[in-house]
């Protein structure tokens, strides 16, 4: 299957900073999910995009879908320590018959209070 | 709110036995997915069912096995458990419809095979 190369892999920051992390692939995509993964549960959606150059925002987060539907980023602002988790990103491949996500390896992140 | 859920937070199996893990969710959604997590290699698709009794294979079927008899459970078969099928488990699902590619899903399964 396809690859998306999603960075970094992992981040260390103080409670306060704002967080980017960003996903990239050689080929294009309609849909651009972002999700969160607690610590021992499953990844949660947190946004979902669906259209080039759509920015969207949840709270403290914003993520935008690339005007060339090869990129992603993700943004959050003024982190806490509940932020801590696995985000990952997902694309939507339009040549894909069922409609399959792809997704990145995951960027780790850990808050120190 | 959707509920997926997987029988078991945590499997140990010894190599060679027969696993199941079940997947069972409440909102009729007609797509079903199992997923391995591994660290370093995120998550990577090995079956997926669109309706009862079909299944596709997705990037790494190999050494497992999927049923789909009824609409709301999705059980991924490990027919002879290997050490390099320890790993973390997720099962998701959606609804069909061109902008519900959002999954939700279960809390996952560890499994451990020694």
């Amino acid at each position: 299957g396809q690859q998306l190369n999603q960075s970094p892999q992992s981040m260390f920051i103080q409670e306060g900073e704002d967080v980017s992390m960003n996903c990239t692939s050689s080929s294009i995509f309609n849909t651009w999910l972002w999700y969160k993964q607690d610590p021992g549960e499953g990844p949660v959606l947190l946004i979902a995009l669906y259209k080039a150059g759509e920015l969207t925002s949840n709270g403290r987060l914003t993520a935008q879908f690339g005007i060339t539907r090869k990129d992603s980023f993700l943004n959050i602002s003024a982190s806490i320590p509940s932020d801590v988790g696995i985000y990952f990103c997902a694309g939507l491949d339009p040549d894909s018959g069922y409609s399959t996500l792809t997704f990145g390896k995951g960027t780790m992140l850990l808050v120190s209070p | 709110d959707v509920k997926v859920t997987q029988s078991s937070r945590y499997l140990v199996k010894r190599t060679g036995e027969k696993v199941f893990l079940e997947c069972v969710q409440d909102m009729d959604h007609e797509n079903m997915f199992w997923y391995r997590q591994d660290p370093g290699l995120g998550l990577r698709l090995i079956y997926f069912s669109y309706d009862v009794k079909m299944k596709e294979k997705g990037d790494i079927p190999e050494g497992y096995s999927v049923s789909r008899e009824k609409k709301e459970r999705f059980s991924l078969i490990l027919e002879s458990a290997s050490t390099n099928q320890t790993s973390m488990y997720l099962c998701a699902s959606r609804p069909d419809g061109i902008t519900n590619e959002k999954l939700f899903f279960g809390s996952g399964t560890q499994l451990s095979v020694l």
